[in-house]
């Protein structure tokens, strides 16, 4: 199957900083990537949707000045946690579509961010 | 009422027997359905993928779409101790991209 990396894997900063999550799709070209945040034990929630080219489409509740999506090339689409704080702490995954593979999107590894 | 339902577990079966999971979903437009493993601080693995009606095997994987009665199932045959992840559905419309996911059910396989 399709192949989506991220990095870091894990990161700790302080509250203030920001932090840039980068998402790739290693063998094929993603026009379309989409960005998650995770709690322990619950279900994945979307936070915004990430075309090539264009600005992100955010979801309702999610700060697009906080988080902000950068979808530059075909195989890289970023996210940077603007003035972190300890709430932000989370687990952060990124998927790609395969426009080859109908609607099926892969996920990467995902992110642990704390924010201290 | 949630659009995907799925019945958060644990559910808890002895190594080698089959492991039965469903959704329940409200939307009619959905038409793409997904099943994805997740194990603990990880990201999703696609297991399963298909489009409209019917039954798709790979494997010891399993899956079948009722679109009459809104329902998906997974089954996992010969379940191994390394099957124990929490199994997520997944499904959109042909209209859109954004995956609307079950809440997750936590399987756990005991040697």
């Amino acid at each position: 199957g399709a192949v989506v990396s991220q990095h870091p894997s894990w990161v700790i900063c302080k509250s203030g900083t920001s932090v840039k999550i980068e998402c790739r799709s290693l063998d094929f070209q993603a026009t379309t990537m989409f960005w998650y945040r995770q709690f322990p034990k619950q279900s994945l929630m979307l936070m915004a949707t990430s075309n090539e080219g264009s600005k992100a489409t955010y979801e309702q509740g999610v700060e697009k000045d906080k988080f902000l999506i950068n979808h530059a090339s075909l195989t890289l689409s970023t996210l940077t946690v603007t003035s972190a704080h300890p709430e932000d702490s989370s687990f952060y995954i990124c998927s790609a579509r395969d426009p080859a593979g109908g609607e099926t999107q892969y996920f990467g590894p995902g992110t642990r961010l704390l924010v201290l | 009422q949630k659009e995907v339902e799925q019945d958060p577990g644990p559910l808890s079966v002895p190594e080698g027997a089959i492991v039965s999971l469903n959704c329940t979903y409200s939307n009619s437009a959905f038409q793409y359905f997904m099943w994805y493993r997740q194990y603990s601080r990880k990201g999703p693995e696609l297991l399963m993928y298909t489009y409209s009606s019917g039954n798709k095997e790979d494997g010891r994987f399993t899956a079948q779409v009722d679109k009459s009665s809104k329902y998906i199932s997974l089954f996992i045959r010969d379940s191994q101790p390394s099957d124990s992840a929490t199994y997520l559905c997944a499904m959109n419309s042909a209209a859109g991209n954004k995956l609307t996911f079950g809440g997750g059910t936590r399987v756990l396989v005991k040697p």
